[in-house]
């Protein structure tokens, strides 16, 4: 998986509670992004990073938040979970180099949410 | 894992058969297109790539061409096996959109024994 971890791996978690999953990378790539994959969808974007502090919002980032504070750790945070943020989170990191734009992907988090 | 296969459009082939995904994409301004594999379970693998003054592209085993007409992309492999089992997903990057993809929804390919 390219040097990219995920953790936790698997969460259950309640209604109302915050959630944060980490993503971390050894390639020193300098975008981070993360998605969620549901039924029906394809990969939808949460939020990505272009460097550190460096922050921007995709297509679904309501109730979410995410921090980098490092170039190798991108948080993605739930401030107060729901049912419908039931999901599979996934981090990616691309470099643009040569004109490709390549993503790499991690393995994946399953969160519930009850 | 195994729910991404579920709702999506299948492709069920012959073990040795080749096989074709499809993909139409929207915006006539993307520039640069990706195909990747998502086995169950797994993050999603980069498969081949093509930019938007390439009509083909070939790596091995696979090939994707480009239909810049018609905005339809399509994945060919060759003497599908086995392990070739899984989701395939088309994305685009809009021309100007800083390393962003847009992502398709996917084709479960099935390859029967």
């Amino acid at each position: 998986d390219a040097g990219i971890t995920q953790s936790p791996r698997h969460k259950v978690t309640e209604t109302g509670t915050p959630v944060t999953l980490r993503c971390h990378q050894t390639e020193n790539h300098r975008y981070m992004y993360w998605y969620r994959q549901d039924p029906g969808h394809g990969l939808r974007l949460i939020h990505y990073s272009y460097g550190v502090k460096d922050t921007d919002k995709g297509e679904v980032s309501d109730g979410y938040s995410v921090s980098r504070s490092k170039t190798e750790d991108f948080l993605l945070t739930l401030e107060s979970a729901t049912s419908s943020q039931t999901s599979v989170y996934f981090c990616a990191i691309s470099e643009s180099t040569s004109g490709s734009y390549e993503q790499y992907f991690g393995p994946g988090t399953r969160l519930t949410v009850t | 894992g195994e729910s991404v296969g579920l709702h999506l459009p299948t492709l069920s082939v012959q073990e040795g058969d080749n096989s074709i995904i499809n993909c139409a994409y929207s915006n006539s301004a993307s520039d640069y297109f990706i195909w990747y594999k998502q086995e169950s379970g797994k993050g999603p693998q980069f498969i081949i790539d093509i930019r938007s003054n390439m009509d083909k592209r070939q790596g091995q085993r696979v090939t994707v061409l480009l239909n810049k007409t018609v905005k339809h992309l399509s994945l060919q492999i060759a003497a599908t096996q086995p392990g070739d089992s899984a989701v395939y997903f088309c994305a685009e990057k809009a021309r100007g959109a800083t390393n962003k993809l847009i992502f398709g929804t996917g084709t479960l390919l099935a390859v029967q024994p």
